[in-house]
């Protein structure tokens, strides 16, 4: 079946710029989470959905980053006025439920910052 | 969130037994051990996990000590694709989130 799916693959913005990343879970799965990866290090959480709403967004770096889930499928990560800093690979996972054992990744969204 | 230490770099044969170390000293008894692996220019890829016991599937096997302060993930015979990183994580089953803490992993070569 079809797994977790992000657009778009590459994105290029310059600083300053508002980007949005998107991704499409697995469908049936609740949990949704983000992460980010800096070149040559793990995956760093971001947030988690629970359905619609965010249950943890702790790992968000600050208040340009935003993240939505309104009808608890499809989510948006939006950053505002993006820093070189920003630079990095966003990945989605998703899983059935808060407590299920394997979280499913996507390919993961490269955004540089110029 | 308990932290897990991985060499950084290991090299295998291929066809060969792999063996990879994870120390997690700090464990706590709701702590699941978990393996993600990730290939080249891919997300992360569930492996195996598992409590006290060890378990075996058709990807690998974990073994891990009667203390659970270390475990090893078993490659049986290791081939050209599992050449990645591997990720061992600590996963709190108390936890409100089941958010996963990555360190920096250990990269896998595998030689033909």
């Amino acid at each position: 079946g079809a797994g977790v799916s992000q657009t778009p693959s590459n994105k290029v913005t310059e600083k300053g710029k508002y980007v949005e990343l998107r991704c499409d879970p697995i469908s049936g799965h609740t949990a949704l989470y983000w992460y980010r990866q800096s070149l040559g290090q793990g995956p760093e959480f971001l947030i988690y959905f629970q359905g619609t709403g965010a249950a943890d967004d702790s790992g968000l770096p600050n208040d340009r980053f935003f993240a939505v889930r309104p009808e608890g499928s499809v989510s948006t990560l939006k950053i505002q006025r993006t820093e070189r800093g920003d630079s990095a690979v966003y990945l989605c996972a998703s899983s059935p439920g808060p407590s299920s054992n394997e979280q499913f990744f996507g390919p993961g969204t490269r955004l540089t910052v110029l | 969130d308990a932290k897990t230490t991985q060499p950084n770099s290991m090299e295998s044969n291929e066809e060969e037994p792999v063996h990879l170390p994870c120390n997690h000293s700090t464990i706590s008894g709701t702590d699941y051990i978990h393996w993600y692996r990730q290939l080249p220019s891919q997300g992360p890829e569930y492996v195996i996990h598992g409590l006290t016991s060890n378990v075996n599937n058709r990807m690998a096997s974990l073994a891990i000590a009667e203390d659970r302060k270390s475990s090893t993930l078993i490659l049986h015979r290791a081939t050209l694709r599992d050449a990645a990183v591997y990720y061992c994580i600590l996963r709190d089953t108390g936890g409100a989130t089941n958010k996963l803490i990555f360190g920096t992993g250990t990269l896998l070569a595998v030689q033909p």
